[in-house]
């Protein structure tokens, strides 16, 4: 059964700071999706990634492909208040999306 | 209107009756989908309809009903659910869907309807 696993599910930070969401999948696909969700709102695709080394910047977020380790990982860059959203990775699987819990996180002025 | 839309955006139900959850898609991609979002857990893809054939039904309960009359409108027709059916439906649409393309195929949301069983 193929799995994807975020962590940390809730991360809670200050301004400035920065930090990591972590997207661990279980299987072999090169296609994975990072999305944004804010409260009460509907999904906003942010990254796609497409093959092993991949990297994607936009603003303070980057998002990065690790496809040997199975890894994605999304750093945040100085961090601020309107980054505060759940963000969540899904992997493309059989054209599938297959996706972790999300990261629910909040950043602190 | 522009991107997906989804009606209506609330809706509290007894568990007799019957309603519908309606999402039009205006980006002319030939793929969409329906997903249930819970508290707490990933979400959870419903059915999938490419070029109006349901081409994934992921063991859903038959008190949901798909239809997609064409490419641009899809329904869930709801009746006697439960409570624990309670929860954000979205409704999502993507360029291809399909096993053959192996490139990038964003799928978009709309905002989804929340969805109260009482």
């Amino acid at each position: 059964e193929l799995k994807v696993e975020q962590n940390p599910l809730f991360l809670s930070m200050q301004e400035g700071k920065n930090y990591t969401i972590y997207c661990n999948y279980s299987t072999t696909s090169d296609r994975l999706y990072w999305y944004r969700q804010d409260p009460g709102k509907s999904l906003e695709s942010l990254f796609v990634l497409l093959s092993n080394g991949a990297v994607k910047q936009e603003g303070r977020l980057m998002a990065s492909l690790d496809t040997k380790a199975r890894l994605s990982t999304l750093h945040i860059t100085a961090a601020v208040h309107d980054l505060s959203a759940t963000y969540f990775c899904a992997v493309d699987e059989n054209y599938q999306l297959i996706w972790g819990a999300g990261t629910k996180l909040i950043i602190k002025p | 209107e522009t991107g997906v839309t989804q009606t209506p955006r609330h809706l509290v139900m007894g568990m007799t009756n019957k309603k519908s959850l309606k999402c039009e898609q205006h980006l002319g991609h030939n793929a969409m989908y329906w997903y249930k979002q819970s508290a707490k857990k990933p979400l959870e893809l419903m059915f999938v309809y490419n070029f109006k054939e349901q081409t994934e039904n992921n063991s859903v309960p038959s008190r949901f009903s798909p239809e997609c009359p064409n490419s641009s409108h899809l329904f869930l027709h709801l009746h006697t659910l439960q409570p624990e059916d309670s929860a954000l439906y979205l409704c999502a649409s993507s360029q291809h869907g399909t096993r053959d393309y192996v490139g990038i195929d964003t799928q978009y949301f709309g905002p989804g309807t929340r969805l109260t069983v009482l």
